[in-house]
């Protein structure tokens, strides 16, 4: 009954060669969340989506990019991988309304290793 | 959104109650007191949430000081699968609010046999 999925559970990529990591939920959450989290360090916000809306974090590189299609599905690009960016990257949701206070929901995580 | 502080680690007899402090000083009056745990290689899962008001589910219970400023989440029977790093947020519901999280240290607890 696994809510918030996020495939595959790990990935191995070549230096410089796009990946894309996907999300899906079974929440019916309008927000969704993509962190990053290097090793032994706290999850760290690189984007979300409100609906449709795009948010950018102002320190998130422009190497990242995501696409949201549809309410149940989120995906995560990364346009020319470094070395640097290895880690487990986490997707969450959340409902939020007027004045919401609600938990975020998270996923597994896709731990992504970079050759 | 007001920043927390914990101790980096903690030990806990299996079988006994756990008791994490999280100290947030500077929290204001709509600021919301979350904890969420990660097990290893697992991502964070939502524990409980409080504002000012002692809370309490079925994992845990959630003690706010009366000035809010520290509060302390309680595992009442602390087994070896709550090891765990257990991170405190303090973050404020807005309009729209998109609430993101961000996440201190945490504190990592160690549920020893």
């Amino acid at each position: 009954d696994a809510m918030v999925i996020q495939n595959p559970r790990y990935q191995v990529t070549q230096f410089g060669k796009p990946v894309t990591l996907s999300c899906s939920q079974t929440l019916n959450h309008n927000v969704m969340y993509w962190y990053q989290q290097k090793s032994s360090q706290a999850p760290k916000l690189l984007f979300h989506y409100y609906d449709k809306d795009f948010n950018n974090e102002a320190d998130t590189p422009d190497n990242f990019q995501s696409r949201r299609p549809n309410t149940s599905f989120c995906f995560l690009d990364i346009r020319s991988p470094g070395l640097g960016d290895a880690a487990m990257y986490l997707c969450a949701t959340s409902r939020a309304d007027g004045y919401s206070n609600q938990p975020q929901h998270f996923g597994d995580g896709t731990r992504l290793s970079i050759l | 959104d007001a920043k927390t502080t914990q101790p980096p680690s903690m030990d806990c007899a299996e079988g006994r109650a756990a008791n994490l402090p999280c100290n947030h000083s500077t929290i204001s009056g709509n600021e919301y007191v979350y904890w969420y745990r990660q097990i290893h290689s697992q991502g964070p899962q939502y524990i409980i949430h409080g504002l000012k008001n002692n809370e309490t589910n079925e994992m845990a219970s959630l003690i706010i000081t009366e000035d809010r400023k520290s509060s302390t989440l309680i595992l009442p029977h602390a087994t070896l699968r709550d090891t765990a790093v257990y991170y405190c947020i303090v973050r404020a519901p807005r309009s729209g609010n998109t609430g993101k999280l961000i996440f201190g240290q945490g504190t990592t607890l160690q549920v020893k046999p």
